[in-house]
Order: C-alpha cells, then structure tokens, then sequence
C-alpha cells in the first residue's frame, strides 16, 4: 500500500515565481492536511481540507497561499511570488476520517528553496 | 495561544538505558496526544498515541498521559542507536482535528 505522496521532493524557485507543491493521500483517505517545517523550528499547521472543502485554514498566510483537494487528484498548495522566507519544508498528512483521535500519516514531504 | 513544551534536549542515554521524553500542553481540553519521531531530513513517523489517563505500551514504547496536569510522557526501554532522532510530541487542541506540535526533542543513544 502507498503512503501519503508528495512530489516533488525537492522544489527550486526564485524569488516571485509561483510553487506548486502536490500531495496524494493514502488510497481511501479524503481528508489532508498541510504543515511547514521552518529551519530549526517545529511543524507548524497550515490547512485541512476534505474533497472539495476546505475544513480548516487557520494557519495560512492571509496573502499568496492558496490550497485546494478536487474531487479528482491531488491535493495542491499553491505559493505565489514567493519570497526567501518561504524557504522550509512543507509536509502533507493524511487521515481516514476527520476525527481529533485519528493519526495523521506523513509524506516525504517538499523541500522548497527559494533563490 | 495554545502551546505545546518540550525540552530541546539534546538527551543522551547510553545503549540499553530508559530514555524519558517529557511534553507539556498549555490547552486543557486537548483531546488527543502524539508522539512521532523525526530522522534528519525526514517525515515525522507516527510511534504511538494516547487518548486516556494513564500508561499505553507498545513494545519498547510507553507513553504516559496525566490530563490533570497537561502533561505527557513517551519512555523508550532498552534504547538502541537506531532511536536517536528527534521525538515531536503533538496535541489536537479542544475542537479541532489539526495537530499542534512540540520544536520537538532531539534523542542520542550512545553505543
């Protein structure tokens, strides 16, 4: 059975640019969530989201994030006219159900550089 | 803000000692609690998680919940230096299904 797949594993921009940064759940899992890993810091929540909703985004940047999960395919974070500080890493978790006692399974995750 | 503690260590143990990770959580009405581990340049991987009062063992792993006083534990028996990574304990705060997350604890088990 595969994992939560992120792709892809290593992501260069430069500054202003756009990110893309994609994730499969495990198979039968319909519900995501987004983290990022700054340097030295710890994960930190960004988003939830189940097909086509997204549950909770308490933890985006008000401006230049976006993240969808269609009903078809993977879920997307999207980063516009990133800036260095966007430099981290970025992981996508996924569960069965939308429950607070459900474990959260981890991808690889994407490790975005911004030039 | 609802904040989660860990003692950034480094915590070095000899091979074969019990290693002791500690967290502590600032929301009471926190609902369930995690503890993975993270290898350098890796994903965090689920070890074990804990929802009532008490002990839970599973294996080598025990992890320790004390709601009264916010406060959770992950033991390690018989450490190996296979264990040496950073252990990230994370909590769902009251009301939500996100995790949030410990800086995390970085574990030495010395051959």
């Amino acid at each position: 059975n595969a994992g939560v797949m992120q792709n892809p594993r290593h992501l260069v921009r430069r500054r202003g640019q756009e990110a893309r940064l994609r994730c499969s759940p495990v198979k039968g899992h319909s519900h995501v969530y987004w983290y990022r890993q700054l340097p030295e810091e710890g994960l930190k929540f960004m988003v939830y989201l189940q097909k086509e909703n997204i549950i909770d985004e308490s933890g985006m940047p008000k401006e230049r994030f976006s993240a969808e999960f269609p009903k078809e395919g993977p879920s997307i974070l999207r980063i516009q006219q990133v800036v260095r500080g966007d430099s981290a890493a970025y992981f996508c978790a996924s569960s069965p159900i939308g429950s607070p006692h459900q474990p959260q399974h981890f991808g690889d995750g994407t490790r975005l550089s911004i030039l | 803000q609802k904040e989660v503690e860990q003692n950034s260590g480094p915590l070095s143990v000899p091979e074969g000692a019990i290693a002791s990770l500690n967290c502590t959580y600032s929301d009471r009405g926190s609902q369930s609690f995690f503890w993975y581990r993270q290898y350098s340049g890796k994903s965090p991987e689920l070890i074990m998680f804990i929802y009532s009062n008490g002990d839970k063992e599973d294996g080598r792993f025990t992890a320790q919940l004390n709601k009264a006083s916010q406060y959770v534990s992950l033991l390690i028996r018989d450490s190996q230096p296979s264990d040496s990574a950073t252990y990230l304990c994370a909590v769902t705060p009251g009301g939500s299904e996100k995790l949030v997350f410990g800086k995390g604890t970085k574990l030495t088990v010395n051959p």
